[in-house]
């Protein structure tokens, strides 16, 4: 595998279900991010790990709960959705540097989930 | 408030010239990226800029004006492999990028 993998790549669920996206970079970097895209909406930045911390929550509704165990992997739980969550999920991933920098990141090709 | 404009939707001819503006407004900058998204598929890398100028990378290039608060990617000779949608984010302050909704470029034989 190379690049950023995902898994499933569609979803679909129930507002009762409970389930998990995952994410996989196999491209050494320490930053990996969780993307909402919404349909003719700008990218929604939900999470940011750094080194396995999360920097980032952008207001997320509790209902989404990630988990960081290493660097190459991030899992976004799901539980209790609503219908207006439905959406594109990506994953990214970057190589940070300790002062900030810039670097691009680096896409997986999204779980297209719907809520029913 | 953070805000990328950038137009819904291009429509060009295949072999033609096409430029997508992108106008941003955010707090401070830290430099300019342009990815492209084929439906259905992950965002790819396509040009950053920072500093005032143009930048060609083969039939692509971005320019980019701080002054003004405006960036285009200007794709020539286009093939119809090149249909998808294109994304301008901006870098802020702190470093998180601040995404335009993306501009779905149509090629027409």
């Amino acid at each position: 595998e190379t690049g950023v993998t995902q898994t499933p790549r569609h979803l679909v669920m129930g507002m009762t279900n409970k389930k998990s996206l995952k994410c996989e970079q196999h491209l050494g970097h320490n930053a990996m991010y969780w993307y909402k895209q919404s349909a003719k909406k700008p990218l929604e930045l939900m999470f940011v790990y750094n080194f396995k911390e999360q920097t980032e929550n952008n207001s997320v509704p509790s209902r989404f709960s990630p988990e960081c165990p290493n660097s190459s992997h991030l899992f976004l739980h799901l539980h209790t959705l609503q219908p207006e969550d439905s959406a594109l999920y990506l994953c990214a991933s970057s190589q940070e540097g300790s002062s900030g920098g810039v670097n691009e990141q680096f896409f997986g090709p999204g779980t297209r989930l719907t809520v029913l | 408030g953070q805000n990328i404009d950038q137009p819904t939707e291009m429509t060009a001819t295949e072999g033609a010239i096409v430029q997508i503006n992108c106008t941003y407004q955010t707090s401070g900058f830290n430099g300019l990226f342009w990815y492209q998204q084929h439906a259905g598929e992950a965002p790819t890398f396509l040009s950053y800029n920072v500093l005032d100028g143009l930048e060609e990378k083969g039939r692509f290039s971005s320019f980019l004006s701080r002054s003004k608060g405006y960036s285009y990617l200007l794709l020539k000779e286009l093939q119809m492999k090149d249909s998808a949608s294109y994304l301008c984010a901006s870098l802020d302050s702190n470093y998180q990028l601040i995404w335009g909704a993306g501009t779905k470029l149509i090629i027409k034989p």
